[in-house]
């Protein structure tokens, strides 16, 4: 199974400001993806992102909120901008794995207030 | 650690009964299912899938079962214990071109008590 980390694990950010979230895989994968738990739900997709083209955005999300980066096939970045307090969520990062499963990171935890 | 059970529906259990969770799915489109553990402060983690070509699939201790019929999913865990207590997602494929999307559903908060 791939071995993935996220950075920071966990932020406390004031309204206004962004944070860049990072993404770290042991392999290559075409394919990242990256979600969102708001605090007692569940997991939501945010975009796909595929190394060499631009991420593809899921119904709610939009670029400009959350620009995502992929250098690389080993590595992505995760905006979140102009931050809300609604933005306090945990922010996860996965990769596909064998079948159509996926392996998640563990989650970089934000507050903003 | 931080929660994410606070608004979930809780299944609370006896350590050494056995726990079944269940979960509706909405696609019925969908092919694949996933049962995801998610321990607090921790990342989802994968339990076991199934394909919708069977009804029923077991492993260590783990059984899930899947009735298209009602699109519904349950995850039966035997002689629960302790280290079982976390919060279980189950998770649906929904194909679309190259790639293949997860849908997660609510989650359910299983507590063992000792």
């Amino acid at each position: 199974s791939a071995v993935i980390s996220q950075k920071p694990s966990r932020d406390i950010c004031q309204r206004g400001t962004s944070l860049t979230i990072q993404c770290q895989v042991d392999s290559q994968v075409t394919m990242m993806f990256w979600y969102r738990q708001q605090p007692g739900q569940s997991l939501t997709l945010i975009a796909t992102a595929n190394q060499g083209s631009e991420a593809t955005y899921e119904s709610g999300f939009v670029i400009d909120k959350f620009p995502i980066s992929r250098p690389n096939l080993t590595f992505s970045t995760l905006t979140v901008s102009n931050m809300s307090p609604e933005d306090s969520s945990i922010y996860l990062c996965s990769v596909p794995a064998s079948g159509d499963t996926q392996y998640f990171g563990p989650g970089t935890r934000l507050t903003v207030l | 650690g931080e929660s994410v059970g606070l608004h979930l529906p809780t299944l609370s259990v006896q350590e050494g009964d056995n726990s079944i969770i269940n979960c509706a799915y909405s696609n019925s489109a969908s092919d694949y299912f996933i049962w995801y553990k998610q321990e607090s402060g921790k990342g989802p983690q994968f339990i076991i899938d199934i394909r919708s070509n069977m009804d029923k699939r077991q492993g260590q201790r783990v059984t899930v079962l899947l009735n298209k019929t009602v699109k519904h999913l349950s995850l039966q865990i035997a002689a629960t214990q302790p280290g079982d207590s976390a919060v279980y997602f189950c998770a649906e494929s929904s194909q679309s071109g190259a790639t293949n999307k997860l849908i997660f559903g609510t989650g359910t908060l299983l507590a063992v008590q000792p």
